[in-house]
Formats: structure tokens, sequence, C-alpha cells
């Protein structure tokens, strides 16, 4: 059972568009929740993470958003250009562990 | 990707048959991890190792075995590779478990169980 569900599947925008992915967790034991970008034939990449303590973290055209009552997260990529078509994936990591939880993936194209 | 090298990239065996795969790191990092990478359910966990010979499962360890005799190579073998075993395995490694302490990821093997 998936730990963490992410939403949606895929997802097409226009470049210059903004992009919106959406995670949902139920455990309360997560206490960190990065987001890892992945292209094709690669390993995953941290991209962006945030601690549940600050309800939202920009770098650059990445920002997450936070919303611990509702337990819920997610990533907007603002002005998306073509370099950004890839798998995004949440994660949410367990209290004091390295073990880290992902989400099924969304992938992301963006249409020059 | 961060000093890890996965050998081999790609692998093709028979159902029934071992098979080991290797995670070799050049960054001395303590911790090292297996997932499995599978459309619709992102990447899970097999096994992680927090030291050498120390090790612990992951949720997904059933028919997979891990060793680690060194500090930069850590092992996973299929004992008997079934067809649900096919995937995409990545190794990650991170240099401790704070929150700050970053996974970095192998470029990834792909096995095919037939």
């Amino acid at each position: 059972q998936q730990q963490v569900k992410q939403s949606p599947q895929s997802l097409i925008v226009q470049k210059g568009g903004i992009s919106i992915i959406n995670c949902a967790y139920e455990n309360t034991a997560f206490d960190y929740f990065p987001w890892y970008q992945q292209f094709p034939g690669k390993g995953p990449a941290l991209l962006i993470a945030i601690r549940p303590d600050v309800s939202e973290k920009k770098e650059g055209r990445f920002t997450i958003s936070f919303n611990k009552s509702a337990k819920q997260f997610s990533l907007h990529i603002m002005d998306s250009q073509p370099g950004d078509s890839a798998t995004y994936f949440c994660a949410a990591r367990v209290l004091r562990t390295g073990k880290l939880s992902f989400g099924a993936g969304t992938t992301v194209t963006v249409r020059a | 990707d961060a000093g890890i090298t996965q050998s081999p990239r790609h692998k093709v065996t028979e159902t029934g048959t071992p098979v080991t795969l290797r995670c070799h790191q050049t960054e001395n990092h303590r911790y090292m991890y297996w997932y499995r990478q599978d459309p619709g359910h992102g990447l899970r966990l097999i096994h992680y190792s927090y030291g050498v010979k120390d090790t612990d499962k992951g949720e997904v360890s059933d028919g997979y075995s891990v060793s680690r005799s060194k500090t930069e190579d850590f092992l996973l073998t299929l004992e008997s590779a079934t067809s649900s075993q096919t995937s995409v395995y990545f190794c990650a490694i991170s240099p401790g478990q704070r929150r700050a302490d970053t996974q970095y990821f192998g470029p990834g093997t792909r096995l095919t169980v037939l």
C-alpha cells in the first residue's frame, strides 16, 4: 500500500505555463518531504525539499506548498520549460531514519 | 551521478537463476540503499545498509538479500529470480540520516527475468 499518494499520473503543459503536482500522506511519522526529478535513463535527483514546520519553500521556478493539517503537499513549476519535461516523484521520510516512501510519479511534458 | 556506479546496467536472465547486482560508490558515504522502480509504484525500498555488515529490510525485501563487506560496495542478490522481479533497480547513497542528508541515486540497472 502506497504511503504517499501522488496525482496526476501525467500532465501536459504549454511552455510558460504552470505545472502542479499534488501529494497526500497519512503517516504522521514523516518529517521531511523531498521532491525528485528523473530524466529518462537516469536515476532520480533531488529537486527541492521541505520540512513540515514550513508552509512554503521556493527555489527558482520550483515551489513546494505544504499543508500539515491536511497532510498534503504540492510542487508548482512556474514558467515551465521544455527542459522540465521529466518524471517527478514526491517522497516522505520517516522520522529520524533515512527511509523514504515515494509517490507513484508524475510525468510532465512541456510543449514548446 | 555522485560517484555511484551500478553493474551491470542491463541484464536478461531466466526464471530460477541467481542474479547479483552491484553498487559501487567513491563518496565514502555510510548509508546505502537498494530500490526498485516499477510503473505505478514509484520507487520502493528493498534493503538498506547503515554500515559495513549492517543491513536491514525495506518494504519489499522478500526474495532479495544484500551484503556489504566494504564501505564502497553494496550487493543485491536475487537467489532465484522470478518474473515479478523484472524491474529497474536503483542504488542510492547518503552520508547520514539527518534531513539535510540527501540520497543520491545511481544510474540504475534494468533487469528482465524471462
